[in-house]
């Protein structure tokens, strides 16, 4: 059974760069979308990006100047730096698995119990 | 980008009763849109795929149709489970975007 395991510092004070971990459990990381999505208290889920097992990625063009995603294959985990954040960032933040389709990536199967972020001095 | 437009914004209903959700694509979207299930505390769920699949899984009682810019994310009969708030997600264009949710109360 794969799972996804958030992990990172809770707070993070405006300015700095939000750094969060995704440790995929019981399953491999490859042929699959690795993907980052979050939920501003009250509000909708917002796509961030994906790496992608080959190593190419994709971001959403909001946050693209800011935002890298990356993974480490030999731990098995999936890394989202995000730089310059603001109160905005605060978040739920999910990592989740998106599966292959025929026309690329298809939806996304197993997530994250999520890690909420606050940006607060 | 692609707006989806889910309604309505709130569904008050009791376990047993038919539970209808839309959402409406900003253009069309083909057949590229999936549903999921969110509860506080829990992984997200993934229910359907592709507008109309149902995720390894899923009850039988989770129905998804539709296609272009209009869908429509059926249970037939809700369980006490199934209150919860429900997302629709498109993949045809970049960036991938969510509708603004439903949730469906007891």
């Amino acid at each position: 059974q794969v799972q996804l395991q958030e992990s990172g510092p809770g707070l993070v004070k405006p300015s700095e760069t939000l750094s969060l971990t995704c440790t995929v459990s019981g399953g491999s990381i490859s042929s699959y979308y690795w993907t980052w999505i979050r939920q501003p208290p009250g509000k909708g889920l917002e796509w961030i990006g994906f790496v992608y097992y080959s190593g190419s990625s994709k971001y959403n063009p909001s946050l693209k100047s800011r935002v890298t995603i990356s993974q480490d294959t030999s731990k098995h985990q999936i890394s989202l730096r995000l730089s310059s954040v603001t109160a905005a960032d605060t978040a739920m933040y999910y990592c989740a698995r998106g599966i292959a389709g025929s026309a690329g990536l298809d939806a996304f199967d197993i997530w994250g119990q999520g890690t909420m972020v606050t940006v607060s001095a | 980008e692609i707006v989806l437009t889910q309604s309505p914004a709130t569904l008050s209903l009791s376990p047993g009763e038919r539970a209808t959700l839309s959402c409406r694509a900003s253009q069309s979207v083909s057949i590229f849109l999936a549903w999921y299930q969110l509860k506080p505390g829990q992984a997200p769920r993934l229910l359907i795929f592709d507008a109309s699949n149902r995720a390894t899984g899923i009850p039988a009682r989770f129905t998804g149709s539709g296609s272009g810019t209009d869908f429509t994310l059926t249970i037939s009969s809700l369980e006490p489970e199934d209150f919860a708030v429900y997302y629709c997600q498109q993949r045809s264009d970049w960036p991938l975007t969510f509708g603004g949710g439903t949730k469906v109360e007891i």
